[in-house]
């Protein structure tokens, strides 16, 4: 069964930093692009990373420079890892694995909170 | 502003259909694919580039896509279905992807 369990999540101040972890299970971290997804409280969903099976990364603009995503093969896990927050980064992280151009194993997400 | 365009809000007597659509340029070179969120839930899948139903989606959610639009549609909505839908699209390098901004479906 394919498994995505996202850790890391809580409260931080402006500026501060968390380091998010995906839990993978069912599938290898390095034969899929896997996705990070955010989800404000009450609002829409917005693409934030991926990591492509070969470990090029890219980044939503908006986190471009903060944000650095990478991958412990041996461990089929991944780390979202979040520097000089701010109050708009708040919501709901998901990790997804990402095949091809679909979105489609999701987890259930961690909170991240910066106030 | 989400480069992909969706109605907020959207609603469907109990059996009947609704389609849910999604505009956007980038549709018309994008393999468009659609998510359903139910409260409290993250998104699942439910159809993939354009029109292929993900594993254990409904035969009575179809979608396609025309042009500039793309459409979710629900012949005989059930109460389960009421969730937010969102299209999204990824670019051509596979190295980003945009959502539409949702539509919450209710019915009724």
């Amino acid at each position: 069964e394919v498994r995505l369990v996202e850790s890391g999540g809580g409260l931080v101040r402006p500026g501060g930093s968390l380091r998010l972890s995906c839990e993978v299970s069912g599938f290898t971290v390095n034969s899929n692009y896997i996705t990070w997804v955010r989800q404000a409280p009450g609002g829409g969903l917005e693409w934030v990373s991926v990591i492509h099976s070969g470990g090029a990364t890219h980044y939503a603009e908006f986190v471009e420079g903060r944000f650095i995503l990478t991958r412990d093969d041996s461990k089929n896990r991944l780390f979202l890892q979040m520097n000089d927050l701010r109050v708009d980064d708040t919501g709901f992280y998901h990790c997804v694995r990402t095949p091809g151009t679909s979105l489609d194993s999701w987890g259930q997400g961690t909170l991240v909170s910066v106030s | 502003s989400s480069e992909l365009t969706q109605a907020p809000a959207v609603s469907v007597a109990l059996g009947q259909s609704v389609t849910v659509t999604c505009h956007g340029d980038r549709l018309r070179t994008c393999f468009t694919a659609w998510y359903q969120q139910r409260p409290g839930q993250a998104p699942l899948l439910v159809i993939y580039a354009k029109n292929i139903r993900a594993s254990g989606t409904p035969d009575r959610i179809s979608a396609s896509t025309s042009g500039n639009t793309a459409s979710l549609t629900i012949t005989g909505a059930q109460a389960e279905d009421e969730a937010d839908y969102y299209c999204s699209c990824r670019d051509s390098s596979g190295n980003s992807w945009v959502f539409g901004g949702g539509t919450k479906l209710t019915v009724l």
